[in-house]
């Protein structure tokens, strides 16, 4: 099944704990990318990827960083988590970077930062 | 002011009613709309997609483009309760060429309830 997957689906840290959400595809799409979803303000980019080693930053970078080592994988790190990246999380993938090409979105990480 | 502005909701209709869900915004220049729908605990996926002014049909669902008002609408037909969910606009601006990447805009999303 052509899908997106994110891990862990919930998690609760503390401030300062470093963590990463894993992202992968099996579509073999070269864009991908991080969104955050935060109530009453809709999705807001993080980092997206257009293919392997290009990864530039979106509307909200500070305090994440990312990585496309692989095609399929974009991990996004939080090395110091603080409470305001407290927020539900989501991964996205297309064929190409380019407008005609649907985004489809993994489940989510809903991420609490105590 | 937000480049986008969306209503919450929630809006809770009875199932087989139509449903009139809407976004305003601001940027003149916006050609690429887009409905999306997110089901609960779950990541948002594309339902419609029209550029420029106009309507657009896909079995239940019209979308409908007012350029001229800046203002985009989803009608649903013959509700469902398998239509309750968030559903959220977005757009493109014209701020890149056709083929880099571009970069969405979003309304915050308006909560559907269809009771039966």
């Amino acid at each position: 099944e052509a899908q997106v997957t994110q891990n862990p689906r919930y998690l609760i840290t503390v401030t300062g704990k470093k963590l990463t959400v894993t992202c992968s595809q099996n579509m073999n799409h070269e864009y991908m990318s991080w969104y955050r979803q935060d109530p009453g303000l809709g999705l807001r980019q993080i980092y997206y990827s257009m293919n392997v080693e290009v990864t530039d930053k979106g509307d909200v970078p500070e305090g994440y960083k990312v990585s496309r080592k692989e095609k399929r994988n974009f991990p996004l790190i939080l090395e110091s988590p603080s409470p305001n990246q407290t927020s539900l999380y989501f991964c996205a993938s297309s064929l190409r970077g380019d407008r005609n090409n649907e985004q489809f979105f993994g489940p989510g990480t809903r991420l609490t930062v105590l | 002011q937000k480049e986008v502005e969306q209503d919450p909701g929630p809006l809770s209709v009875p199932e087989g009613a139509i449903v009139s869900l809407n976004c305003t915004y601001s940027n003149s220049a916006f050609q690429y709309f887009m409905w999306y729908r997110q089901y609960s605990r779950k990541g948002p996926e594309l339902l419609m997609y029209t550029y420029s002014s106009g309507n657009k049909e896909d079995g239940r669902f019209t979308a409908q483009v007012d350029k001229s008002s800046k203002y985009i609408s989803l009608f649903i037909r013959d509700s469902q309760p398998s239509d309750s969910a968030t559903y959220l606009c977005a757009m493109i601006p014209p701020t890149r060429g056709a083929d880099s990447n571009y970069q969405l805009i979003w309304g915050a999303g308006t909560k559907l309830i269809i009771k039966p």
